[in-house]
C-alpha cells in the first residue's frame, strides 16, 4: 500500500540553525500539508500546499517557515532559524483531492525536531 | 473560528462498547474526521461523516449530528490494540485543512 515517507526520522539541533526536513507524499496525490504536534499536545496545522503554491497557513506558520516541492516526488518544511519552542514532531501528509470535496489525509511517520 | 471538544481520557474493559463524544463550533462546515494514533506514531483515518447519521466500519461507527454540532465514535468489541488517542478533526472553511481537537485518550484494561 502506497505510504507518505519522512526524513529523517528524528534530528536534533542547535537553535539558530536551520532545518530541512523531507517529504514524499504518495505519487499520485496533489495536495500536500505540514501538521506538528508538540509532546503532549494537539496536532496543529501549518500549511497547506497545491499547484506549486500555498493554499493556505495558519499563524504558526511565520517568516520562520518556508515550504518547497524542489522536484516532483519530496516536498521539504524549512525551518530557517530554530528556537526551542520548535522541539515537535512534524508530520507531513497528502491527499489524493482537497478544495471543499471528500478527501483522506494520508499522515506520514513524522520528523521529530528536537532543538537545543 | 473553531473550536472542538472532547473528553481528554476514557478507559474500558476488553470486549466493551465504548463511545467517544466530540463537540464542534465552526463557521461553516465541510466534514468531520476521526482519526486513531498510538503514542509516538502518525495519525490513520477512520472515518469521515459530511451527512447526519451514522456510518460504520467494522467494530468501528461515527455519527454526526450536524444541527447539533456533535459527533461520536463508536468502538465495540474492544481489544487491548485499541489503546490509543482518538481525534476528532473538522476540515476548516475554506477546505484547506483539518482542524483536530485535543483527542481523546482511550486505555483498555483485561
Amino acid at each position: 500500500e502506497p505510504e507518505v515517507t519522512q526524513t529523517p526520522s528524528h534530528q536534533v539541533t542547535q537553535m539558530g540553525q536551520e532545518v530541512i526536513l523531507r517529504c514524499v507524499p504518495i505519487s499520485n496525490h496533489l495536495y500536500f500539508y505540514w501538521y506538528r504536534q508538540i509532546l503532549g499536545q494537539k496536532v496543529e496545522f501549518l500549511v497547506s500546499f497545491y499547484n506549486n503554491e500555498i493554499s493556505e497557513k495558519s499563524e504558526i506558520f511565520d517568516d520562520q517557515f518556508s515550504v518547497e516541492r524542489p522536484d516532483g516526488s519530496n516536498f521539504t518544511l524549512k525551518i530557517r532559524s530554530t528556537k526551542l519552542e520548535d522541539s515537535a514532531m512534524y508530520f507531513c501528509a497528502s491527499s489524493e483531492t482537497g478544495g471543499l470535496a471528500t478527501y483522506e489525509e494520508y499522515f506520514g511517520p513524522g520528523n521529530r525536531l528536537s532543538v537545543t | 473560528g473553531q473550536n472542538i471538544d472532547q473528553p481528554t481520557e476514557m478507559t474500558a474493559t476488553e470486549g466493551a462498547i465504548v463511545q467517544i463524544n466530540c463537540t464542534y463550533q465552526t463557521s461553516g462546515f465541510n466534514g468531520l474526521f476521526w482519526y486513531q494514533q498510538h503514542a509516538g506514531e502518525a495519525p490513520t483515518f477512520l472515518s469521515y461523516n459530511v451527512l447526519d447519521g451514522l456510518e460504520e466500519k467494522g467494530r468501528f461507527s461515527s455519527f454526526l449530528s450536524r444541527s447539533k454540532g456533535y459527533s461520536y465514535l463508536l468502538l465495540k468489541e474492544l481489544q487491548m490494540k485499541d489503546s490509543a488517542s482518538y481525534l476528532c478533526a473538522v476540515i476548516n472553511q475554506a477546505g484547506t485543512a483539518l482542524i483536530f481537537g485535543k483527542g481523546t485518550t482511550l486505555s483498555v484494561s483485561s
